[in-house]
């Protein structure tokens, strides 16, 4: 089955960087593309972007260019996320989900969120 | 960017009505809209693709219609575990955007 397994919690201090682990398992994982979509406390879901495996290739937000860089390790079927110059409203659940590979770029399966706390 | 409006934000019901949320966008996205249920401490949960296809393993009473700008989600009967946070988002161009969700809740 698939599934989506991300690293634990984090707590840093503004201007810190955070880097998140997303590892796939249950399908070929560089036959769909891995986005990253954040949720604030209390608030709503925010797209940071996406990767495709296969290649690499990445689409940001203008919102986050310059501070965001996602990767992926074929090897092991992990994608990571990299957040730069933290700041506290980058306080947020962090969520990979895949992209399946149709038209419709649906976001299909998710990781279980990893909690990330920006405070001094 | 497009603008992903839902409505009602909030709406309260009771186990075996039918509700309608609405999702509209700043311009016309065709058909590549989703939708995701969201509970509380928990991932979202795709529910519809492409507007009105139904995700494997969801109940046949979600179903979805719309294209262009316009667009809903129908519970036909809700049961006690749909109260929960309802998205839809814009898979049409990047970036993705998300309403800003409608809250189900317990009449």
């Amino acid at each position: 089955q698939v599934q989506l397994v991300q690293s634990g919690g984090e707590v840093k201090k503004p201007g810190a960087s955070v880097k998140v682990s997303c590892k796939a398992s249950g399908y070929t994982f560089t036959r769909h593309g891995i986005t990253w979509v954040r949720q604030a406390p209390g608030q709503g879901l925010e797209w940071m972007g996406w990767i495709t495996t296969y290649n690499g290739y990445t689409n940001y937000p203008q919102k986050l260019q310059g501070r965001v860089t996602m990767t992926t390790d074929t090897s092991t079927s992990t994608t990571y996320m990299e957040l730069r110059s933290l700041r506290s409203d980058d306080t947020a659940v962090y969520y990979c989900a895949r992209v399946f590979s149709g038209s419709f770029g649906q976001f299909d399966f998710w990781g279980q969120g990893t909690p990330v706390t920006v405070s001094s | 960017d497009i603008q992903m409006t839902q409505s009602p934000s909030s709406l309260s019901a009771s186990v075996g009505d039918r509700v309608t949320i609405t999702c509209r966008a700043s311009q016309s996205i065709s058909n590549y809209l989703n939708w995701y249920q969201q509970k509380p401490g928990k991932a979202p949960n795709l529910l519809i693709y492409a507007a009105s296809s139904l995700q494997s393993g969801v109940p046949s009473r979600f179903s979805g219609s719309g294209s262009e700008t316009d667009f809903t989600l129908t519970i036909s009967s809700l049961q006690p575990e749909d109260f929960a946070t309802y998205y839809c988002q814009q898979s049409y161009s990047t970036p993705y955007t998300f309403g800003q969700g409608t809250k189900l809740e317990i009449k």
